[in-house]
C-alpha cells in the first residue's frame, strides 16, 4: 500500500523553528517529485514547496521563500521541511503529497499523508 | 501567486449534475493542461479526483469529469450522490517559478 506519514508538528513560538518529516512507503520514492501543502484552520489549501525526485530542484511559494527549506533523503524514503522564522500565519495542518506520475513536477498530488498540525503562538 | 477563483458553493439534488468552475490566468490554467481537482471531507486529507485536466485516477468514479476552456477549468459531477457532499479544490501547475496554485474552494451541498 502506498503511504505517506508525516511527523514533527507541534506548538512553537513566533520566530522559532520546526522540522517536519514525511516517510514514504509502497512506491519508488526517488522517482517522484514531492510537495508540502498546508491548510490553515477553516481555510483552503495552499501549496508550500516542491522538490524533484532527485532532490536537485526545489520550488517555494512566495509566502515561505527564504524561511522554509525542502529536502529529501531518498536512501531513507523521507521528505523534510525545515521551517525557520515561523509566523502566526504559518499555523496550519501540513500535508506531504506525492505526484501521480514520474515527472519533474506537474502540480498534482495523488497520495497525501494524514497531516501534521503546526501551531505558532504569538 | 493569486489563488484560482472558484464559486463559494454549489448545490444540487441527488441524481442531478453540477459543474464547478475554476478561473485562473494565462500564466497558469490557460498555459498548461495540468489542472487537478481534489475532494475533501471534513477532517480528512484531500483526495485526487482529476489530474492533467481530465484524467481520473484508478478508483475514482466516472461520474467525475474535467475539462478546460481558456483560463477556466471545470469539474462536472453527474448523478450527484449524498457522499459527494464535500469541499472541492482545483489546482494548476503554474510554471517552474510558481509551480502550483490552488483554487479558493467550493462547498458542494447535496439537497
Amino acid at each position: 500500500e502506498v503511504q505517506l506519514l508525516e511527523s514533527g508538528g507541534g506548538l512553537v513560538q513566533r520566530g522559532g523553528s520546526l522540522r517536519l518529516s514525511c516517510a514514504g512507503s509502497g512506491f519508488t520514492f526517488s522517482s517522484y517529485a514531492m510537495s508540502w501543502v498546508r491548510q490553515a484552520p477553516g481555510t483552503g489549501l495552499e501549496w508550500v514547496s516542491a522538490i524533484s525526485g532527485s532532490g536537485g530542484r526545489a520550488y517555494y511559494a512566495d509566502s515561505v521563500k527564504g524561511r522554509f527549506t525542502i529536502s529529501r533523503d531518498n536512501s531513507r524514503n523521507t521528505l523534510y521541511l525545515q521551517m525557520n522564522s515561523l509566523r502566526a500565519e504559518d499555523t496550519a495542518v501540513y500535508y506531504c503529497a506525492k505526484e501521480p506520475t514520474v515527472t519533474t513536477g506537474s502540480g498534482a498530488f495523488d497520495i497525501w499523508g494524514q497531516g501534521t498540525m503546526v501551531t505558532v503562538s504569538s | 501567486q493569486s489563488a484560482l477563483t472558484q464559486s463559494a458553493s454549489v448545490s444540487g439534488s441527488p441524481g442531478q449534475s453540477i459543474t464547478i468552475s475554476c478561473t485562473g490566468t494565462s500564466s497558469d490554467v490557460g498555459s498548461y493542461n495540468l489542472v487537478s481537482w481534489y475532494q475533501q471531507h471534513p477532517g480528512k486529507a484531500p483526495k485526487l479526483m482529476i489530474y492533467e485536466g481530465s484524467k481520473r485516477p484508478s478508483g475514482v468514479s466516472n461520474r467525475f469529469s474535467g475539462s478546460k476552456s481558456g483560463n477556466t477549468a471545470s469539474l462536472t459531477i453527474s448523478g450527484l450522490q449524498a457522499e459527494d457532499e464535500a469541499d472541492y479544490f482545483c489546482c494548476s501547475y503554474a510554471g517552474s517559478s510558481t509551480f502550483a496554485v490552488f483554487g479558493t474552494g467550493t462547498k458542494v451541498t447535496v439537497l
